[in-house]
């Protein structure tokens, strides 16, 4: 079975201007979370969608946000964006009932210049 | 606010070696998770403990949940250089919480 693909990998933008990371997650599994890691942070929770809803959401501005499609890919985005947001975006799919047990993907480096 | 608190935050080690890291919080857990995480990788899900006191085994990794649920510890034994890498805990309840992390150097 496949992992969890995540799209681009490695990005550079310029402040104030927006992106959109994608997310595929493992076939069958219904619920994706968004993560922010960052050196002095950790692992941060931005938002978990399930069924085209979001279920949960961290503690991150309105600047970030995300969409679940019917099956079950998902998007972030980031608009207007801050030299702090740069760090690395993982996506994380998981099964239905088990959400604590997080399947990650290889995450996209987001830079901010 | 539920924390989760690592160490040691950094080790290297030379191979061969045993090593503990911990997992520690002042919150109650209904399970437990280990993950080890490679540059430029997503984390890697290691294992799922779920009963106070249990202990899991994975080859020469050793994870152990507290009586009370509220920490957890990893032992590798004879550590080899493939076992470099950033080994992160997460707990669940209502939420999921990750720590920060314990970033493992293993030298040849």
């Amino acid at each position: 079975k496949a992992g969890v693909t995540q799209t681009p990998r490695y990005l550079i933008k310029t402040r104030g201007q927006q992106v959109t990371l994608s997310c595929s997650p493992i076939s069958g599994h219904r619920s994706v979370s968004w993560y922010q890691q960052t050196p002095g942070q950790g692992l941060q929770f931005l938002f978990e969608y399930f069924s085209e809803t979001q279920r949960n959401k961290g503690n991150f501005p309105g600047r970030f946000s995300g969409r679940q499609f019917s099956n079950s890919r998902s998007e972030m985005n980031v608009s207007t964006l801050e030299l702090g947001d740069s760090a690395l975006y993982l996506c994380a799919s998981s099964l239905t009932g088990q959400e604590y047990e997080q399947y990650f993907g290889p995450g996209t480096r987001l830079t901010v210049t | 606010t539920q924390l989760l608190e690592q160490s040691p935050q950094f080790l290297s080690i030379q191979e061969g070696e045993n090593l503990t890291v911990y997992c520690n919080s002042s919150s109650v857990f209904s399970s437990l998770q280990w993950y080890r995480q490679e540059p430029g990788e997503g984390p890697v899900l290691l294992v799922t403990v779920v009963t106070g006191g249990e202990v899991k085994k994975l080859k020469r990794l050793t994870f152990q949940f507290g009586d009370a649920r509220k920490d957890s510890s990893l032992h590798i034994t004879a550590a080899q250089p493939g076992d470099t890498g950033l080994y992160l805990c997460g707990g669940s309840n209502y939420k999921l919480t990750f720590g920060k992390g314990t970033l493992l150097t293993v030298n040849p």
